[in-house]
């Protein structure tokens, strides 16, 4: 079946510590997207990328980077540079075109950092 | 700037009571996209529907309808004859044309009393 993966689920990882969270996808997408969800929170766009090698800044990028060499692949790295880094992330990716398409999101992976 | 405002934090209903959310957006734009999706307990966003702001006819899908006001800049989301299972958090966001970034509202947490 088609989709989009996240994994691990569950992640815990001390204070300082640099944490990659993965993101596959076999829908043959070309935009994909990192979000961030707080408590009570709307989603808010940490990183996206509409093509391989190629990706940018969301609202949140500060103390995150990802990399896009793959059209599957799309990982985001939490660095000890985020000062809350305990949040859900949500990976999704939407179609190829022109037009606006709607978004089809992971599982989602809830990181504790303590 | 694009904003999303879903004004309700937390509704309850009791089991097939109709229950209606409200989303309010502002954009500068001519041409944008409204979407709904649902967020269950598991986690993961499910994507309802996707609506161009030239197509203001309002639209049913099962129990769901929508009813879309540029008037109004409204969006709202009915539920009818509510079931346990639409238990979730829903949310409402916006992009503008040609662009798949998202602006989401807060969400709204439905909980369906049996």
């Amino acid at each position: 079946d088609g989709g989009i993966t996240q994994s691990p689920k569950y992640l815990f990882r001390k204070e300082g510590q640099n944490v990659t969270l993965s993101c596959e996808q076999n829908l043959n997408h070309d935009a994909m997207y990192w979000y961030r969800q707080d408590p009570g929170q709307g989603l808010r766009l940490i990183y996206y990328s509409q093509i391989v090698n190629d990706f940018q800044k969301g609202d949140i990028a500060e103390g995150y980077s990802v990399s896009r060499e793959k059209k599957e692949s799309f990982p985001l790295t939490v660095t000890s540079a985020q000062k809350n880094p305990t949040a859900f992330y949500l990976c999704a990716s939407s179609p190829p075109g022109q037009d606006t398409y709607e978004q089809y999101f992971g599982p989602g992976t809830r990181l504790t950092v303590t | 700037a694009q904003k999303v405002t879903q004004a309700q934090t937390e509704i309850s209903v009791v089991e097939k009571e109709d229950v209606t959310l409200d989303c309010v957006y502002e954009t500068r734009d001519t041409t944008y996209y409204l979407f709904w999706y649902k967020q269950p307990p598991s986690g993961e966003l499910v994507f309802l529907i996707r609506r161009n702001s030239f197509d203001e006819q309002n639209e049913i899908s099962g129990r769901y309808s929508w009813n879309f006001q540029k008037s109004t800049s409204s969006f709202n989301f009915t539920i009818t004859a509510s079931q346990v299972v639409d238990s979730a958090v829903y949310f409402c966001a916006l992009s503008k044309y040609g662009n798949n970034r998202l602006a989401f509202g807060k969400g709204n947490q439905v909980v369906v009393i049996p």
